[in-house]
C-alpha cells in the first residue's frame, strides 16, 4: 500500500460543478502539500497546510489530521481547472548531522478534466 | 523572483549515453529537490540538498546517478550509462527554510527520452 493515496484516479466535470479529491496519507506528517501540474510538467504549489483549512480564491484545502485525510475542493469549476492535482505528505525529518528537513512523499496524482 | 529553472527542457539519448541536467533554484533559496516522475505517477524523492551538502539520497539512485551543487546555488544531476528506464521527467524544487514545512517551488522540468 501506498504511504499516500488519492481518489479519484480520473475526475470529468461540467463547469461550474463542484469537485473535491480526496488523499489519505498512513505516515505522520508535518505538513501536506497540494500541487498542481499542467501537461508539459510544471508544478505549481496550491496549499501547504498541517491543521484545518485553508483557502485561495475558488479553491480550498482542509486536512483532518487524527484521520490522517486531507480534501482539495474547488468550486464553480472551470475549464482551465483542468490539470493534475497532486498531495504529498511532508515529513520532518533529521540528519546524522542534526540538520532538519522535510521529506515529501507524493500520491499518484487525479487527473481533472472539466468540459465547458 | 525569476522561478526554478531547469535545463534542457527535453533530451533525447541513446542507451549507454551519460546526460547531465542543470537546476538553477530561486536565488536565496537553501534547499534544493530533485525528483523523477513517470508516466501516471507522482514524483519520486531522488536527492535532497542543503546548500552545498547533499543530505539525502534515495535507493532509487543506483551508482549512475550523480548530483551536485557545488556552490550551494545551482546543481546537477548527471546519468551515466543510461538506460531505458531512466526515461522519465526529472524535477528540481527549491525551498527556502531552516527545518521544514517551506513551501516547494518546482521547475518545468527536464523529460528524458532513452532510445
Amino acid at each position: 500500500k501506498n504511504e499516500v493515496e488519492q481518489s479519484p484516479q480520473n475526475l470529468t466535470a461540467q463547469e461550474g460543478e463542484f469537485i473535491t479529491i480526496n488523499c489519505s496519507y498512513s505516515v505522520g506528517i508535518s505538513a501536506l502539500h497540494w500541487l498542481q501540474q499542467h501537461p508539459g510538467g510544471g508544478i505549481v504549489s496550491l496549499f501547504m497546510l498541517s491543521s484545518g483549512k485553508k483557502k485561495h480564491g475558488r479553491l480550498i484545502a482542509t486536512i483532518n489530521i487524527q484521520e490522517k485525510h486531507s480534501s482539495l475542493h474547488i468550486t464553480a469549476s472551470h475549464p482551465r481547472d483542468s490539470a493534475v492535482y497532486i498531495c504529498a505528505a511532508e515529513k520532518g525529518l533529521m540528519n546524522a548531522g542534526g540538520t532538519s528537513y522535510g521529506k515529501l512523499t507524493f500520491g499518484q496524482g487525479t487527473i481533472l478534466t472539466v468540459h465547458p | 523572483d525569476t522561478g526554478v529553472s531547469q535545463n534542457p527542457r527535453h533530451k533525447i539519448t541513446k542507451r549507454g549515453q551519460n546526460v547531465t541536467f542543470r537546476c538553477d533554484p530561486i536565488s536565496e533559496h537553501n534547499r534544493l529537490y530533485w525528483y523523477r516522475q513517470t508516466l501516471g505517477q507522482g514524483p519520486e524523492f531522488l536527492t535532497y540538498f542543503q546548500n552545498e551538502a547533499q543530505l539525502e539520497k534515495s535507493r532509487l539512485l543506483s551508482d549512475r546517478f550523480s548530483a551536485e551543487r557545488p556552490k550551494g546555488s545551482f546543481s546537477t544531476l548527471e546519468i551515466q550509462r543510461t538506460e531505458q528506464g531512466d526515461s522519465a521527467m526529472y524535477l528540481c524544487a527549491s525551498s527556502l527554510g531552516t527545518a521544514y514545512n517551506s513551501p516547494l517551488h518546482f521547475g518545468n522540468g527536464t523529460r528524458l527520452t532513452v532510445t
